[in-house]
């Protein structure tokens, strides 16, 4: 059984595009997150959800929008890709205040 | 704001050696700690945490990592390294939101492995 599931695992697409990342987690956790993965491996935290509302939004562009159907849900949608989205997509889920976080496999993701 | 500084972007250890790789911290309170590996494709598992308490912190598959708050340091060592331990390793410190209930870990740019047999 799969912690935390991403979908899909490799997405390319033309600038300009928009597309959707999905998320879900099966933990029972209550908040989850998007890290983006630079092609130099950096990871940096773009968004976090707790019970469905925004808890952490780090100066990511507009066009990054995050929703949370629900506490297991965590979707990313982009609009207007560029080509500095190239970059891969990590999911993660933690229980609120407990630090360690499950990391989905990562979505892959490549602007042509 | 804290930062983590991983001194080694890549290290290559024989089959069998010892291995540590360095993690320095910058966080102006008690610092929550971690290890995280990363095999090729996959995602980011956690090896190990320090949050309190004793500062040598044993993990999984043999890992284990000394608080040092002298030297602001959380090196990772193992002492006999195995062809399956390839991978990238990333350390992070870890902060609590705001609002209390989302933790928020800035990671290090990681330290790629390499065994040779």
């Amino acid at each position: 059984d799969t912690a935390v599931s991403q979908t899909p695992k490799y997405l390319v697409t033309q600038m300009g595009n928009d597309k959707s990342i999905k998320c879900e987690q099966n933990l029972g956790h209550d908040t989850m997150y998007w890290y983006k993965q630079d092609s130099k491996k950096f990871l940096k935290i773009m968004f976090s959800y707790n019970n469905k509302e925004l808890i952490i939004n780090e100066t990511v562009p507009n066009r990054f929008s995050p929703k949370s159907p629900d506490k297991a849900h965590l979707n990313l949608h982009i609009n207007s890709l560029e080509l500095g989205d190239s970059a891969v997509y990590f999911c993660a889920s933690s229980r609120g205040q407990a630090y360690h976080l499950f990391f989905g496999s990562g979505t892959q993701l490549s602007v042509l | 704001a804290q930062s983590v500084t991983q001194p080694d972007i890549h290290i290559t250890v024989s089959e069998g050696a010892s291995l540590e790789l360095r993690c320095n911290y910058s966080y102006g309170a008690t610092p929550y700690l971690f290890w995280y590996v990363q095999s090729p494709g996959q995602g980011l598992q956690l090896l190990l945490k320090y949050f309190s308490g004793d500062t040598l912190v044993q993990g999984i598959k043999g890992f284990e990592a000394e608080f040092k708050r002298s030297q602001s340091s959380f090196n990772l060592r193992k002492p006999s390294v195995h062809w399956s331990d390839a991978a990238e390793y990333f350390c992070a410190v870890g902060a609590l939101s705001p609002t209390g209930t989302a933790s928020k870990l800035t990671f290090g740019t990681g330290t790629r492995l390499q065994v040779t047999l």
